[in-house]
């Protein structure tokens, strides 16, 4: 199964931009690139996707390297809100989750 | 408001006693799918359904069962819950299997088995 690696935790502080990194050296070429999240006590929630090219919506903005065996969610501007745990998941067919990254937004 | 609901949130059974956990979407959606999600493993799949009446195995099925008579309903079953099945489980559903759509999670199921 396609396989994703991020760092287990991140701190950011509130208003300023967060990079969250993923490695996807496997990647085929069909895969698609997911992002979800999941706030204390709740579901995941869906953040964003992309194939190929970079991806904007309201919730973030998805970087993906050309060789796409990397990707970057980036969150302009961090609120208390955003801290979650992030999942960066290659949807083979199937959503495989990983650990995660836990961010953590400081005032 | 589009939701996927999940009942109950909270149980607390004993060994053998067989339970259903509920899961419900509003969201016309086809694909509807369960997790159980563990501490340092993450979320994993253990039944999915592509359609009323199609169901199949996800990575771990050993000791669940699933339905999926109506469109809207995919209840998780256990016929002799164990404690090794203590978890927290979510239900999720999708427009189609495709893998650009986003899945919809429902609030997740505590459940503990003693």
């Amino acid at each position: 199964d396609a396989k994703t690696t991020q760092p287990n935790s991140m701190e950011s502080n509130e208003e300023e931009p967060v990079h969250l990194p993923c490695n996807h050296s496997t990647i085929s070429g069909t895969d698609y690139i997911h992002w979800y999240r999941q706030l204390p006590s709740q579901g995941p929630e869906y953040v964003i996707h992309g194939l190929t090219s970079n991806v904007n919506n309201r919730m973030a903005s998805l970087a993906i390297a050309e060789d796409r065996k990397s990707s970057t969610l980036i969150l302009h501007r961090a609120t208390l809100r955003d801290a979650a745990v992030y999942y960066c998941i290659l949807n083979t067919d199937k959503l495989i989750f990983g650990t995660g990254t836990r961010l953590q937004v400081f005032p | 408001e589009a939701q996927v609901t999940q009942n109950p949130r909270y149980l607390i059974t004993v060994t053998g006693k067989k339970l259903t956990v509920t899961c419900s979407q509003n969201m016309n959606h086809e694909y509807m799918s369960w997790y159980r999600q563990d501490p340092g493993l993450g979320l994993r799949q253990i039944y999915y359904s592509m359609n009323v009446e199609v169901t199949d195995k996800g990575d771990v099925p050993e000791g669940y069962k699933v339905s999926r008579k109506e469109k809207r309903n995919f209840p998780l079953i256990l016929e002799s819950p164990s404690p090794n099945q203590t978890s927290l489980y979510f239900c999720a559903s999708t427009n189609s299997g495709s893998r650009w759509n986003e899945q919809f999670f429902g609030p997740g199921t505590r459940l503990t088995v003693l």
